[in-house]
Order: structure tokens, then C-alpha cells, then sequence
């Protein structure tokens, strides 16, 4: 099945600098990689997600590239503020017969610095 | 529009015992999936329904069921509970289980 891995565990950062958290996958089928913001007690928030026919996808500060040659994604966090401090995970999911079924990766707690 | 609501959020109960966990859906969503999330295993996919029926089920032993209802309503049983049960217990909704699922606030089952 699919395996997804994330770097780094931890990110802290200076408010203002970027941050940049970085996934591989292991399965080639896999198409969409949504990626999701929790913040404590509280359910994973949709971010930003880029399906497999797309190279780079931003909303505002928020950016994600994806190369599906090397199989890895990663999330670009520009002008961090306090606010984006949580966990943020990124997630595969080959579509197919395995329907809607997210693998996740292991989270990163990032901490914007004041 | 409302988001994903589960009930309840919070929940103790003691080893041997069983639990109902319930999921309500985005109006109009008809693809739900369960998740659960410890910090030793992370975010692990349980199951997915999709017009009342399971479509796709992860790696967890029998002792985790569900079902939806036609309303898209649903819920997930955990039957003689275990201690490395308690976890953060989330439903993710999504329109046809194709595209983004939206995730509630989860429910958290603590096992004693």
C-alpha cells in the first residue's frame, strides 16, 4: 500500500521567515495530496491541496509543489505569522479502487516564533 | 453551511466495553470515511461509506464496524474495547468520495 513520509518532525521559525515541510510517497498511482492544518482540539483544515496534472499550486502565502517523477510534495509557508503555528500534515491518496483513502504522513509541529 | 459535526466530543469507558461513535456529514456529502489519531500510529484510515455502503475498509480488526444511513448520517462501533483503543476518533465527509474531504472536530475516547 501507499506510505507517505514527512520532514521534518519539528520546524520553528521566526515570525515572518518561511517555512517549508517536505513529503515523498511510495505509490506512482497516487493522484491528489491535500494538505491539512490542526491546531490543538480541533479536526485536520483543509490548506491547499494540487492534484498529479499540476506542478505548483499558491494561495496566498501558501504554496505546494509537487514532482511526480521523485514522488515528493512540499508545502512552502511564506511571511509566517504566530497564527500558523500547529501540525500540518500531508496526505496521498491513489484513487482508484482505493477510493477516497488518505494515507498520511507523520506531521509537522511547526512554531512561529514572536 | 454547517460542517462536519460528531458527537460526542469526548467519551470515557473501560476496557471490554463497547462504543458508538456518530458522524453527521456536510448537507449534501454522501462519502464518509473514519479516521483514527494517536501520537504512536499517527492518522490511520478505519473505513469509508459511500451511499450506505462500505466501499473501501483499512487495516483495523473486526472489533471496528460501521454503517450510514440514508440520510448519510454515520456511525462506527468499537466492540470490546482495549486500552491502545483510546484515540482521537475523526469522520472526514466528502460529495461523492472523489474529491476533498472536510474533517469535524472528532470525537476523543479515552479507554480505562
Amino acid at each position: 500500500g501507499e506510505n507517505v513520509e514527512q520532514h521534518p518532525s519539528t520546524l520553528s521559525v521566526q515570525e515572518g521567515d518561511s517555512a517549508v515541510i517536505k513529503c515523498t510517497y511510495s505509490d506512482s498511482a497516487s493522484n491528489y495530496f491535500p494538505w491539512y492544518k490542526q491546531e490543538l482540539g480541533k479536526g485536520p483544515q483543509l490548506i491547499i491541496d494540487i492534484r498529479s496534472n499540476v506542478g505548483e499550486k499558491k494561495d496566498q502565502r501558501i504554496a505546494v509543489t509537487l514532482n511526480k517523477t521523485a514522488k515528493h510534495f512540499s508545502l512552502h509557508i511564506t511571511e509566517t505569522q504566530p497564527e500558523d503555528s500547529a501540525v500540518y500534515f500531508c496526505a496521498a491518496t491513489p484513487g482508484g479502487a482505493a477510493g477516497n483513502k488518505l494515507t498520511f504522513g507523520g506531521g509537522t509541529r511547526v512554531l512561529v516564533k514572536p | 453551511k454547517a460542517g462536519v459535526t460528531q458527537t460526542p466530543r469526548y467519551l470515557i469507558k473501560t476496557r471490554g466495553q463497547q462504543v458508538t461513535l456518530s458522524c453527521s456529514p456536510i448537507s449534501g456529502h454522501r462519502s464518509v470515511s473514519w479516521y483514527q489519531q494517536t501520537p504512536g500510529q499517527g492518522l490511520q484510515f478505519l473505513f469509508e461509506y459511500f451511499s450506505e455502503t462500505q466501499r473501501n475498509k483499512g487495516n483495523f480488526p473486526g472489533r471496528f464496524s460501521g454503517r450510514q444511513f440514508s440520510n448519510s448520517r454515520s456511525e462506527m462501533n468499537v466492540s470490546t474495547l482495549e486500552l491502545g483503543d483510546s484515540a482521537l476518533y475523526l469522520c472526514a465527509s466528502s460529495l461523492r468520495g472523489r474529491e476533498t474531504q472536510y474533517f469535524g472536530p472528532g470525537t476523543r475516547l479515552l479507554v480505562l
